[in-house]
């Protein structure tokens, strides 16, 4: 395996399920990131982990929970969501030394998990 | 407010057609700029990214980008597209004052044969 990898690909759910977005990552990278994309909107950043730590928290609904038990892996739990949560949740890692220079660091996408909540 | 524009939403061409998909930023300073593309199904690529010197910057796919600072302006350009280009484009710049990367809405590309 290589790369970022997404389970699952897509994910029907309905508003009082609990289920869980899985990502891991093959790189080595010290940096993780859940976004959010819905259509015609930008990018949404959801929250990020550095070394583990969550260091990022972009006003975020409790309905979504994230979890870093590693360096290689991140989940996104989900629970009570809304119909308006319906959207591709894409995983992102990269490698940088923290502060603002991570700024500087490519960002290497999964696939993403297409969710839709009925 | 600190913002990231794409206008067009949506460019069709001709594949050997030149191409040039449009960005423009919003920001007291001259942000780290990076061009992404998705392809259908797939997450987002680093194409290219602009931080300081040279305004013309090459990327992969034969792609580059010039950074205009009297424009705001970090336009995307290849000079002959093919059909495999049809794909997502996104505009991202990187706010060192809120240490956030914020992407633009994204352009996508039609390449008709």
């Amino acid at each position: 395996e290589t790369g970022v990898t997404q389970t699952p690909r897509h994910l029907v759910m309905g508003m009082t399920n609990k289920k869980s977005l899985k990502c891991e990552q093959h790189l080595g990278h010290n940096a993780m990131y859940w976004y959010k994309q819905s259509a015609k909107k930008p990018l949404e950043l959801m929250f990020v982990y550095s070394l583990e730590e969550r260091v990022e928290n972009n006003s975020v609904p409790s309905r979504f929970s994230p979890e870093c038990p590693n360096s290689s892996h991140l989940f996104l739990h989900l629970h009570t969501l809304q119909p308006e949560d319906s959207a591709l949740y894409l995983c992102a890692s990269s490698q940088g030394p923290g502060g603002a220079d991570h700024l500087k660091s490519e960002l290497f996408f999964g696939s993403g998990t297409q969710l839709s909540v009925l | 407010a600190q913002s990231v524009t794409q206008p067009d939403i949506h460019i069709t061409v001709s594949e050997g057609a030149s191409l040039e998909l449009r960005c423009n930023y919003s920001y007291g300073a001259t942000p780290y700029l990076f061009w992404y593309v998705q392809s259908p199904g797939q997450g987002l690529q680093l194409l290219l990214k602009y931080f300081s010197g040279d305004t013309l910057v090459q990327g992969i796919k034969g792609f580059e980008a010039e950074f205009k600072r009297s424009q705001s302006s970090f336009n995307l350009r290849k000079p002959s597209v093919h059909w495999s280009d049809a794909a997502e484009y996104f505009c991202a710049v990187g706010l060192f004052n809120t240490d956030k990367l914020i992407f633009g809405t994204g352009t996508r590309l039609q390449v008709f044969p």
